[in-house]
C-alpha cells in the first residue's frame, strides 16, 4: 500500500528565505506527483504535477522535482513571502488508476 | 468561470440523520472524486468516479453513499451509519485517465464543504 510523508510538519521562516519542503513516497511505480497549497479552512489549490517521465516542473517562485526510484520530491520555495504562509500537500497518482494518495502536509509560516 | 463548487459551505447534522452534500463542476471532466480530511491530517478518498452512472469505493467508504447521474454532478449522501461524520469534505474532478496531453490527471478541488455533528 502506498504511503507518503512529509517532512517537516511545519516550518517557520523569515521573509526572503529560501526553502524546501520534502515529500517521501513508499511504491516507486508512480504515475505522477502533484503539489497543492490549502489555506485554512479551504480548498486545495494545484501548483504542480510533475509526470513520473519528468524530473522537475517551474512555476515561478516554485520549483518541484522528482527522483522516482528513490521515491523523493521536494518543492523548492524561493524569496518566501508572508502570502506564501499554508499548508503544503503532495500526492501521489498510481500507475493503476486515477486516485491520489496524500502526505498529511507541510505547515508554512513566512514571517514578515 | 469553471470550476467545481460545494454546498453548503457549513452542514450540521443531528445524530441519526442522512445528509447530502452537494459537487458540480463544468469543467467537462468525466472523473470526479470525494475526500473527507480531518484535522492535522492529509485527505482519505471516500469514493471516486471515472463516468457517468459508474463510481468506486474509496480506502473509507462505509457509512457513505454516492451517485454519478449526471457528468457535472456527483453528491455525497453521509448516513447515520457514518460514526464519526465531523470533517472536512472535499470535492475534486479530473479530466478521464485516458484522455492524453501533458496535465491530464491534474485533479481540481472545490471549496470544502464543513460537517459537524450536534
Amino acid at each position: 500500500k502506498q504511503e507518503v510523508t512529509q517532512i517537516p510538519a511545519a516550518l517557520s521562516v523569515p521573509e526572503g528565505e529560501n526553502l524546501v519542503l520534502n515529500c517521501s513516497f513508499t511504491d516507486s511505480a508512480i504515475y505522477n506527483l502533484q503539489w497543492f497549497r490549502q489555506d485554512p479552512g479551504k480548498g486545495l489549490t494545484s501548483l504542480l504535477l510533475i509526470q513520473s517521465s519528468q524530473r522537475e516542473q517551474t512555476s515561478g517562485r516554485l520549483n518541484a522535482s522528482l527522483d522516482k526510484s528513490s521515491g523523493r520530491s521536494t518543492l523548492y520555495i524561493a524569496a518566501s513571502q508572508p502570502g506564501d504562509s499554508a499548508t503544503y500537500l503532495c500526492a501521489v497518482q498510481e500507475t493503476s488508476g486515477s486516485r491520489l494518495t496524500f502526505g498529511e502536509g507541510t505547515q508554512l509560516t513566512v514571517n514578515p | 468561470d469553471g470550476g467545481i463548487t460545494q454546498s453548503p459551505k457549513y452542514l450540521f447534522r443531528k445524530e441519526g440523520q442522512n445528509v447530502t452534500l452537494s459537487c458540480e463542476q463544468n469543467l467537462n471532466h468525466d472523473a470526479m472524486y470525494w475526500y473527507r480530511q480531518d484535522p492535522g491530517q492529509g485527505l482519505r478518498l471516500i469514493y471516486y468516479s471515472q463516468i457517468v452512472n459508474d463510481f468506486q469505493k474509496g480506502d473509507i467508504a462505509e457509512g457513505y453513499s454516492v451517485s454519478r447521474e449526471k457528468k457535472e454532478s456527483f453528491p455525497l449522501t453521509v448516513t447515520s451509519a457514518q460514526k464519526n461524520p465531523t470533517a472536512f469534505y472535499l470535492c475534486a474532478s479530473s479530466m478521464a485517465p485516458l484522455a492524453g496531453g501533458p496535465s491530464y490527471n491534474e485533479q481540481f478541488f472545490g471549496p470544502g464543504t464543513r460537517l459537524t455533528v450536534l
